[in-house]
């Protein structure tokens, strides 16, 4: 257990529609990480959040949003679902001070039909 | 944010040491190594990271020569239980690039 939480833990929508996932950091870390994971395929990094700003973007469409809330918490926004987005969504959490180790929840499984 | 290299997959049996290697090819000076270890609808774990040299923790060595072109996550006397994908990283602040990783799959 590392933890950090996501709700929900699954989720299914249909093509067009907007999802939100949560994410709850471990206790003290104030950086948040989203990656997109693809069946059989590693991690993806979509964005980090540290000080409520987002601080780094991986190659991914304005379409995917977030926003980290002063008590470190995080929310992953995707508008305009697309069949592609199917995949488990990942947070990590970490201290800005030691970045470089990532605390990672159990993932949120999205479904677009 | 570079992309490591690494073998699709391994096989081991109980009780040997697993040595998986990692082609860091464009790595930067200011990356960290990173290996994590992932179970299936889990996210990744944490296992060790290095910038260059040896590291050696409660359940891994990391060998970083000194070009860092290349590490090695080495496993001493696996278990079954260490049947899982491990990945290899360079890390950056915290902004991550994974690979496809390597499966090990470890057999009685």
């Amino acid at each position: 257990e590392t933890g950090v939480t996501q709700s929900p833990t699954h989720l299914i929508k249909t093509r067009g529609q907007q999802v939100t996932l949560r994410c709850s950091s471990q206790s003290g870390h104030n950086t948040v990480s989203w990656y997109q994971q693809a069946l059989g395929q590693g991690p993806q990094f979509i964005f980090q959040y540290y000080r409520e700003e987002e601080n780094g973007r991986g190659n991914f469409p304005p379409r995917f949003s977030g926003l980290q809330f002063p008590n470190y918490s995080s929310e992953l926004n995707v508008n305009a679902l697309e069949l592609d987005d199917s995949a488990l969504y990942l947070c990590a959490s970490s201290f800005a001070a030691e970045q470089e180790t990532q605390y990672f929840g159990p993932g949120t499984r999205l479904l677009v039909l | 944010l570079a992309k490591t290299t690494q073998p699709i997959s391994m096989d081991s049996y109980e009780g040997q040491e697993v040595n998986i290697t990692c082609s860091h090819n464009n790595i930067a000076t200011n990356d960290y190594i990173t290996w994590y270890q992932q179970f299936p609808s889990q996210g990744p774990r944490f296992i060790i990271q290095g910038y260059k040299t040896k590291v050696t923790n409660e359940v891994a060595s990391l060998f970083i020569p000194a070009d860092r072109k290349s590490s090695t996550l080495s496993l001493p006397r696996v278990s079954l239980s260490d049947t899982a994908v491990y990945y290899c990283l360079d890390t950056n602040a915290g902004k991550s690039t994974f690979g496809d990783g390597t499966t090990l799959t470890v057999k009685p």
